[in-house]
């Protein structure tokens, strides 16, 4: 148990709709990145904060977006999804964000319809 | 632009024998190189490391080693055990700006160690 929480597990639903993905970074960690993995892909970097504040971008679409909270929670919107966006979404969390090792959670399963 | 390639999606060894897991890379301003290892349902764990500075790091069971010239690294597991039956994701860490540090993953090699 790495000790980053990623809810909820599964999510299936339909082309055009809207979700959102929710991580909990490890106690003291205060960088939250987010991956893309799609089918015999490896992890693409989305997107990372650092204290609430959006640090570093990677190849996020523009239909997507995150934020990063007060208590240092996550969420990830991902809107007008298509057949493609279907794909496992890991957060992973670390320290300082600096380079500092990466904590991973068990990942967000996102099927769409 | 995939700057970072496992070009191997499977490997099976004989448990006790050497497993030999490869990654290419293609940017020259990596500055370090991480393996992590995957079992299902489970996120990446980190597993070892090395310096673009090194050739070769090692840890237990695991050694990493790096040419630089070819822009090559690649994981060694001896003895191979059952449980080290994964995928293993090789990483390459750069400078996305000021002090953040991206990494960039390949797109793994699944390894089974037969008992």
């Amino acid at each position: 148990d790495s000790g980053v929480t990623q809810t909820p597990k599964h999510l299936i639903t339909a082309t055009g709709q809207r979700v959102t993905l929710r991580c909990s970074p490890r106690s003291g960690d205060l960088s939250v990145y987010w991956y893309q993995q799609s089918l015999d892909q490896g992890l693409q970097f989305l997107i990372q904060y650092y204290n609430g504040e959006e640090r570093a971008k990677g190849n996020i679409l523009e239909r997507f977006s995150a934020q990063q909270f007060p208590d240092l929670h996550s969420e990830l919107n991902l809107s007008s999804l298509e057949l493609g966006d279907s794909a496992l979404y890991f957060c992973a969390s670390s320290v300082t964000g600096g380079g500092d090792e990466q904590f991973f959670g068990p990942g967000t399963r996102l099927t769409v319809l | 632009d995939q700057q970072v390639k496992q070009n191997s999606p499977s490997l099976s060894v004989q448990e006790g024998r050497i497993s030999i897991l490869n990654c290419d890379y293609t940017n020259s301003m990596f500055d370090y190189f991480l393996w992590y290892k995957k079992y299902p349902a489970e996120g990446p764990t980190f597993l070892i490391s090395i310096s673009s500075i090194k050739d070769k790091n090692e840890d237990g069971r695991f050694t990493v080693f790096l040419n630089k010239s070819a822009k090559h690294l690649s994981l060694h597991i001896v003895p191979s055990q059952p449980g080290d039956s994964a995928v293993y994701f090789c990483a390459a860490r750069w400078i996305s700006s000021g002090s953040a540090r991206q990494l960039t993953f390949g797109s793994g090699t699944q390894l089974t160690v037969l008992p």
